[in-house]
Parts: C-alpha cells; sequence; structure tokens
C-alpha cells in the first residue's frame, strides 16, 4: 500500500480564495483524522471521520472550515473563504480502529497552505 | 487544550548517549502512543501502551507508563544522529480520537 496519499503537497493563494485539501486514506482503514500543525498551536485535530461519518468536529476553528467524506477512500477539506492565519501544515491520517479505542493513526506527508 | 504535554521542550545530547523524554496527560486513557515526526514529514508511530501495561520496548526505545501519575516517559538508548526529530506523545483521552502534545525536538550530535 502507498500509504495516505495527501494533495497536493503545497499550495499557495490569495486571501479570500476557496482552497481545498485532498486525503486517500489506505486501504481498510475505517476512521480518518484532519490535524493543522503550526508552530504557534503545535498539532491540533479539525475533524475524525468513523466509517465515513464525521463523529468530532468541534475542533474545526470556524465555519470558513468544511470536510467531506463522499466514500471511505476520498475525503476533502476546504476553507472558504481562506485567510493568512489558515497558512499551516494540514496532515490526514487514517487508522483501524477498533470500538472506541483509538489505535496507530498513519500520516500523509502533509500540505503545506500559505495564503498571501 | 492539548491533553499530552511533553518535557523538555527541546534536548540536545551527543551520538551514543541516551535521551529521555517525558510526557503528562490530565484524562483517563486507553492507551498512550509516542510518534516522531522527521523535519518538514508526516508524523510516524513508534510504540503504543495500553493503560493496563506498565514497561513496553521496541528495539532501542522503551516507553514507560503511570496512570497513576498521568505520566509516561519515552526513552532512546545509544542514541543516533539519524534520531534528530520531534517526538510527540499522543493521548486517546478515554476516547476515539487522537490528541497530541506539543512535542520534543531532539537533537543527536554526531
Amino acid at each position: 500500500d502507498a500509504g495516505v496519499i495527501q494533495s497536493p503537497r503545497h499550495e499557495v493563494t490569495e486571501m479570500g480564495q476557496e482552497v481545498t485539501l485532498r486525503c486517500k486514506p489506505i486501504s481498510g482503514h475505517n476512521s480518518l483524522f484532519w490535524y493543522r500543525q503550526t508552530m504557534m498551536r503545535g498539532l491540533e485535530l479539525l475533524i475524525y471521520f468513523n466509517n465515513n461519518v464525521p463523529i468530532d468536529d468541534s475542533g474545526m476553528p470556524e465555519d470558513r472550515f468544511s470536510a467531506k467524506m463522499p466514500n471511505a477512500s476520498f475525503s476533502t477539506l476546504k476553507i472558504q473563504p481562506s485567510e493568512p492565519r489558515d497558512s499551516a501544515v494540514y496532515f490526514c491520517a487514517s487508522s483501524l480502529g477498533f470500538g472506541t479505542v483509538a489505535t496507530e493513526a498513519f500520516f500523509g506527508q502533509g500540505t503545506r497552505l500559505t495564503v498571501v | 487544550s492539548q491533553q499530552g504535554e511533553e518535557d523538555p521542550q527541546a534536548l540536545s545530547i551527543q551520538e551514543g548517549e541516551n535521551a529521555t523524554m517525558n510526557c503528562s496527560y490530565k484524562t483517563s486513557i486507553n492507551n498512550l502512543q509516542w510518534y516522531r515526526q522527521n523535519s518538514g514529514r508526516g508524523l510516524v508511530h513508534l510504540i503504543l501502551i495500553r493503560s493496563n501495561e506498565r514497561e513496553k520496548h521496541s528495539g532501542r526505545l522503551r516507553v514507560t507508563l503511570d496512570t497513576s501519575k498521568k505520566s509516561s516517559s519515552l526513552l532512546i538508548t545509544a542514541s543516533r544522529a539519524a534520531d534528530t526529530a520531534s517526538y510527540f506523545c499522543a493521548t486517546d483521552a478515554g476516547g476515539f480520537k487522537t490528541i497530541f502534545g506539543a512535542g520534543t525536538r531532539l537533537f543527536v550530535k554526531a
């Protein structure tokens, strides 16, 4: 398996534009996580899905952020409109969870977003 | 707020020395995990220790867990320059989601 695949690897956009980040989890994994990493705030959990259903989106900073998982092999994180403070590295991770216990998460290489 | 807090924030050692990093957390957990992140890369899982375990080994890694003190430690023995990275502890906060601490930056000098 190629691991968790994120695209694009780098994104530079102007303030106010819509940004869509994409993630393909590892085949067979039933949980998917979106994290944001910055120097100031560290690694923040934005939202996670279990069996394609959003379970907890309490980490999504504001309504400008939305995430979808239309099927088991694809997820998107959208920011509309984007702002300079959204600049960060966004990671997608997937895992094979059992019941309600977290297990080893496999991370993608991340998308470095710069909003100018 | 972050569930796990690592200590120290940064650590610089000579190759061959042992490196110890600590993690404290706030709420009950089912398990605790340690991850490594090389600069500009995604996180890589190192080891998972369950709440009913006290110690676990994996190669040069040794992890301990003290649930009464809500703390864990990661020991890397005989460190190498390639161990230079940031190390994060992660807990499940008793639930399904994984919450990461701020990390310890380890620098191993050759």
